[in-house]
């Protein structure tokens, strides 16, 4: 496709229920970001992606929080035994190198979570 | 930890007046980077500044990167309604590479 694509878009759970978020990044971008957005707040790091492998997972806030990438292409973030804390935009970035290169990221629409 | 800061939070400005947002960074950066999120959207690259000094203009959008390499502004002469949104800056460490996102500024435009 011509952008990042995430999926769902939105996604209302109960407190304690796993969810799996998707991305899509743009074809042939190496590099793969997830970031959670606060309602009002901004940008916090959650991990990094250069290929299928994750050299920077500094910012996954606790254990309950993973992610793949398989096939330099598609990526899911799994939240397990969510917490209200939990509910936020979560958004994914890709671009054409990572690391240290000058490229932009290119954000998808994110996926809304709420926690009930 | 490194770290970025964006002032002010939040701006409030009648159509017409100007605006600046300023960004302000504990290491020296290789690059700043500036994003644009309408509500209810997601972030859109804006710019890149590399070089110290360096001043870039977009119609009224105008980049500055300090001499110093660790802070940065983004103004915009006569705001219109269409510029209401969040303007991000991010730092790229000269010393990890890693690009910092600041907190953002919320601008608000009164017609």
């Amino acid at each position: 496709g011509a952008g990042v694509s995430q999926s769902p878009s939105n996604k209302v759970t109960e407190k304690g229920k796993d969810v799996e978020l998707r991305c899509d990044p743009i074809s042939g971008h190496t590099a793969l970001y997830w970031y959670r957005q606060r309602l009002g707040q901004g940008l916090e790091f959650l991990i990094y992606f250069q290929g299928n492998s994750a050299p920077d997972k500094s910012g996954l806030p606790s254990d309950r929080f993973s992610a793949e990438r398989t096939g330099e292409s598609v990526s899911t973030l799994t939240i397990q035994r969510t917490q209200q804390e939990d509910s936020a935009v979560y958004l994914c970035a890709s671009s054409d190198r990572g690391g240290r290169s000058n490229q932009p990221q290119h954000f998808g629409d994110g996926t809304r979570l709420s926690i009930l | 930890g490194q770290q970025v800061m964006q002032i002010p939070q939040y701006q409030h400005v009648q159509e017409g007046e100007d605006f600046t947002t300023y960004c302000n960074s504990s290491t020296t950066l290789s690059n700043i980077q500036w994003y644009k999120q309408r509500p209810g959207g997601h972030p859109v690259f804006l710019i890149q500044l590399v070089k110290s000094g360096e001043v870039k203009k977009q119609k009224r959008l105008t980049f500055q990167f300090g001499e110093a390499k660790k802070n940065s502004s983004l103004h915009i002469t006569a705001t219109q309604t269409t510029d209401v949104g969040t303007y991000f800056c991010a730092g790229r460490s000269s010393n990890t590479g890693k690009l910092i996102f600041g907190q953002g500024t919320t601008l608000q435009v009164k017609p």
